[in-house]
């Protein structure tokens, strides 16, 4: 079964950080795009993050750039956001999502989300 | 950055009867070197992640059930549930993967009348 489950999240103070992860399972990892894709409570969808299959290109929403870092781990199907300088903005339950293979842009797999609150 | 609109914000519709949801962004995604429209659609139940129902704007992901469709080019694009189920209950969300940010619409609920 194609699986992708979130770690992670939490309350942390504004300033803090924190670290997401993802572990992916059912399908060739290291062949596709990854996201992290974040919704405030009650609120819309938002696109985060992506990285590139082997690690060489990332890219960001302007509102995290500088404060949040996605990586992966290919050896253990992995996928991680490393959060700082956290904002109240930034509570949101985050979404790991596979990238469309074919299209290259859409989110065809989904995690359950891991809530990430930032809160004093 | 392209800005996603969705119209209406909500609609309730009868068991069986059609719905119709409208997306709108402001540019154009549609590659020309593929005529492909960059453009997706999902559907969020409460507690749950979205779910990828359509992608290039009109083909629908595996197994989707036939009365979601999508149509549209260019700017303007429609997601048309062709006769409503219950389990269809749910906020529809249009996608773009035109450039990025990648963006999404607010979204549209859809309840049942």
């Amino acid at each position: 079964e194609v699986q992708l489950v979130e770690s992670g999240g939490g309350l942390v103070q504004p300033g803090g950080s924190l670290r997401l992860s993802c572990a992916a399972s059912g399908f060739s990892f290291s062949n596709y795009w990854m996201s992290w894709v974040r919704q405030a409570p009650g609120k819309g969808l938002e696109w985060v993050a992506d990285i590139k299959q082997d690690g060489s290109a990332t890219r960001y929403v302007d509102s995290v750039k500088g404060r949040f870092t996605i990586s992966r781990d290919n050896a253990k199907n992995s996928l991680h956001l490393q959060m700082n300088s956290l904002r109240a903005e930034d509570t949101a339950v985050y979404y790991c999502a596979r990238m469309d293979g074919a299209t290259g842009g859409d989110f065809d797999i989904w995690g359950q989300g891991t809530m990430v609150t930032v809160s004093s | 950055d392209i800005v996603m609109t969705q119209s209406p914000d909500s609609l309730a519709v009868s068991l069986g009867e059609r719905a119709t949801i409208n997306c709108k962004s402001s540019q154009s995604v549609l590659y020309s070197s593929n005529n492909n429209n960059y453009l997706a659609w999902y559907q969020q139940k409460p507690g749950q992640p979205p779910k990828l129902l359509i992608y290039w704007a009109s083909t629908r992901a595996s197994g989707v059930p036939d009365r979601f469709s999508g149509s549209g080019s260019g700017t303007d694009f429609t997601l048309t549930i062709s006769s409503l189920q219950a389990e269809d209950v749910a906020v529809y969300y249009c996608q773009q993967y035109y450039s990025t940010p990648l963006t999404f619409g607010p979204g549209t609920k859809v309840d049942i009348k």
